[in-house]
């Protein structure tokens, strides 16, 4: 059962343009939601992040939607560069021990982003 | 700090061999994992640690065993490697915190068992 989906499996996109990546769950416990950005035979990089208590958040050419109601997130990234190709990966985490979190994240099965010069 | 670090970056295994894969971390932080990643599966859990001699079952355990006697280190084992665990596996680690989730990941281990 695919808790966290990300139904576009590649998504190409001019340079300049918004990239717009999204992100679905099903599962209504997850309250904090993660991207993260993966090279070629590199390790994901967090890229932003976003708690249910927010419905957006910004970090320069990144932005992280959140619509809880209808369970989905989605990263835009304006304007998108060629060092932005890479596949990214939607991530989300439930609440655990109130003390020290929760430990486990559920990815999705990542959407490979390709920018066009 | 060289943050997460894994070894090896590269083995090829023939089936029946085993072998431990090293994950270091610099950033003393309690959580330790294991992932393995495979095409349109996405990043699966093997293993996590909570903290130093402790470790629990992720999503996809079967045939792999792990430890945990130093906070700094977690170890992946393969007792008996077969075709079915070729992958690229990723050690990560993260503080404990609630409002701070964000997992750091090491740079892979490519693994092919023939």
């Amino acid at each position: 059962d695919q808790q966290v989906k990300q139904n576009s499996p590649s998504l190409s996109v001019q340079e300049g343009r918004i990239s717009i990546l999204n992100c679905d769950y099903t599962n209504s416990m997850f309250d904090y939601f993660l991207w993260y950005k993966k090279y070629p035979a590199e390790g994901p990089t967090f890229l932003i992040s976003i708690s249910s208590i927010k419905d957006k958040n910004e970090d320069g050419r990144f932005t992280v939607f959140l619509n809880k109601s209808a369970k989905h997130l989605s990263l835009h990234i304006v304007p998108s560069q060629p060092g932005d190709s890479a596949v990214y990966f939607c991530a989300a985490s439930a609440p655990g021990n109130p003390n020290f979190g929760n430990e486990k994240l559920t990815f999705g099965t990542g959407t490979r982003l390709t920018i066009i010069p | 700090n060289a943050g997460v670090t894994q070894t090896p970056k590269f083995r090829v295994l023939k089936t029946g061999q085993s072998m431990t894969l090293l994950c270091a971390q610099d950033m003393n932080h309690e959580y330790m994992y294991w992932y393995r990643q495979d095409p349109g599966m996405g990043l699966r859990l093997i293993h996590y640690s909570v903290g130093e001699g402790t470790t629990a079952k992720g999503e996809v355990p079967d045939g792999y065993n792990v430890s945990r006697l130093k906070k700094q280190n977690f170890l992946l084992g393969l007792e008996s490697a077969a075709p079915s665990q070729t992958s690229v596996y990723f050690c990560a680690s993260s503080y404990v915190l609630a409002a701070l989730r964000e997992q750091y990941f090491g740079p892979g281990t490519r693994l092919t068992v023939t």
